[in-house]
């Protein structure tokens, strides 16, 4: 079964530019996360959906970031225009339906994740 | 606002050594508590994950332990090997599903 994947892995860009970013979740998984680390922090909750719709949005940054989950299936995180401030790592996470039964832990499985450098 | 530490920030230990790796949060609160682990450019791998009524977790040379009551939770590796060396991450899982992150302890183990 295929795991948490995300593209790209790596993208440079000039400050102002548009970037956009994609992650599939494993199927099956309800839950989609997006988190991010910058230079020298700790990895930071970004937003939350639960199927197609935001859960949680509040660690988003600013308005220059859009998360989309059409179909409640992939993901994509759009960052326009970007700053310099906006270079790290951006990381996809999924899980299941946190229903709390006995064969759902909740745990989270992460993507590679996309590395942003803006210049 | 739960707050997650990570002692030591690097640690670095001959082959064979057993290594123990600490993580506290501020807020006993939580849903579970995973471990990851993260290799030089490349994404999070669950290691362990222990829910909230559990006290610990085994896996092969790993075992973890949570103590909820006291904010506390380690990680032992037995018997290190030079593959473990890798960057660990205690992450909480609180009920408003936001998982913390610490800022992850550096393993370098020398053969």
């Amino acid at each position: 079964e295929a795991g948490v994947t995300q593209f790209p892995s790596h993208s440079v860009i000039e400050k102002g530019q548009t970037v956009t970013l994609r992650c599939d979740p494993i199927s099956g998984h309800d839950n989609l996360y997006w988190y991010r680390r910058v230079m020298g922090k700790e990895i930071k909750f970004l937003l939350h959906f639960v199927k197609e719709s935001k859960q949680d949005e509040s660690g988003m940054p600013n308005n220059r970031f859009l998360a989309e989950r059409t179909g409640g299936t992939y993901s994509t995180l759009k960052v326009q225009p970007a700053e310099l401030e906006d270079s790290g790592v951006y990381f996809c996470a999924s899980s299941q339906d946190l229903s709390g039964t006995s064969l759902n832990t909740g745990e989270l499985f992460f993507g590679e994740g996309s590395r942003l450098t803006v210049l | 606002k739960q707050e997650v530490t990570q002692i030591p920030a690097a640690l670095s230990v001959p082959e064979g050594e057993n290594l123990v790796l600490n993580c506290s949060f501020t807020d006993s609160a939580i849903y579970n508590l995973q471990w990851f682990r993260q290799d030089p450019g490349k994404g999070l791998t669950s290691l362990l994950l222990i829910q909230s009524s559990q006290r610990e977790q085994t896996s092969g040379r790993l075992n973890a332990s949570l103590d909820k009551s006291s904010g506390r939770s380690t990680l032992y590796i037995a018997a290190s090997q030079p593959g473990d060396s890798a960057t660990y991450l205690c992450a909480v899982f609180p009920n408003d599903y936001k998982l913390s992150f610490g800022a992850g302890t550096t393993v370098t183990v020398r053969a």
